[in-house]
């Protein structure tokens, strides 16, 4: 079955800061990929999502920017951190095996 | 475009009773339709998915939803709710564009003793 591993669990950035969260999935080939966030108190927002190695589609306009190096390999960036950008970042992956959800990164930036 | 409406934000219920959590879906073709939970400071977890068929699907945790195509629902019930399921409750649809996953907004579920 297809496994997503999403790291770290948590992490605390000063605002201005970079980021980049890596997420990875084994077990499927050629799976479309999906970063989404989830603000406090807020439902699960699609950021990115990717069909393939270097295709990127952005839902909403933000500070983030995703990329997608290899087919098992999809990362979530930002160059400066806003104080809005904290949340929790689900990766998840369709593939052979339906809808998979990382466990998340809960991101507090302060 | 696809969207999907959790109308309680809250719902309280007593440990033993009954639990209903509504969902209506807006799209074109039949969709596909899931249930997830979350409970707190955790990822989500699937309760249970609806693809074709039986329109009353079975899940785990005792959890069933029910498609109603005319009313645009996929409600999801359990007849005596544990303390343990006081969580957060996400109903999602999945249509054909990109295979990208709708979630409604959400409802979270607190359990009185």
């Amino acid at each position: 079955s297809q496994t997503i591993h999403q790291w770290p669990a948590t992490l605390v950035q000063p605002v201005g800061s970079p980021l980049s969260l890596e997420c990875t999935v084994e077990g499927t080939s050629n799976p479309n990929l999906y970063w989404y966030r989830q603000a406090a108190g807020r439902g699960l927002q699609l950021l990115f999502y990717s069909v393939g190695i270097g295709q990127i589609s952005s839902e909403v306009p933000q500070n983030l920017s995703a990329s997608r190096p290899q087919d098992w390999q999809f990362i979530l960036s930002s160059k400066k951190l806003l104080l809005s950008d904290s949340g929790f970042y689900l990766c998840a992956c369709w593939g052979t095996y339906g809808y998979t959800f990382g466990s998340g990164t809960r991101l507090t930036v302060v | 475009a696809q969207s999907v409406t959790q109308p309680d934000i809250h719902i309280t219920v007593s440990e033993g009773a009954s639990l209903e959590l509504r969902c209506n879906y807006s799209y074109g073709a039949t969709p596909y339709l899931f249930w997830y939970v979350q409970s707190p400071g955790q990822g989500l977890q699937l309760l249970l998915k609806y693809f074709s068929g039986d329109t009353l699907v079975q899940g785990i945790k005792g959890f069933e939803a029910e498609f109603k195509r005319s009313q645009s629902s996929f409600n999801l019930r359990k007849p005596s709710v544990h303390w343990s399921d006081a969580a957060e409750y996400f109903c999602a649809s999945l249509g054909a564009a990109g295979n990208k996953l709708t979630f409604g907004g959400g409802t979270r579920v607190l359990v009185k003793p």
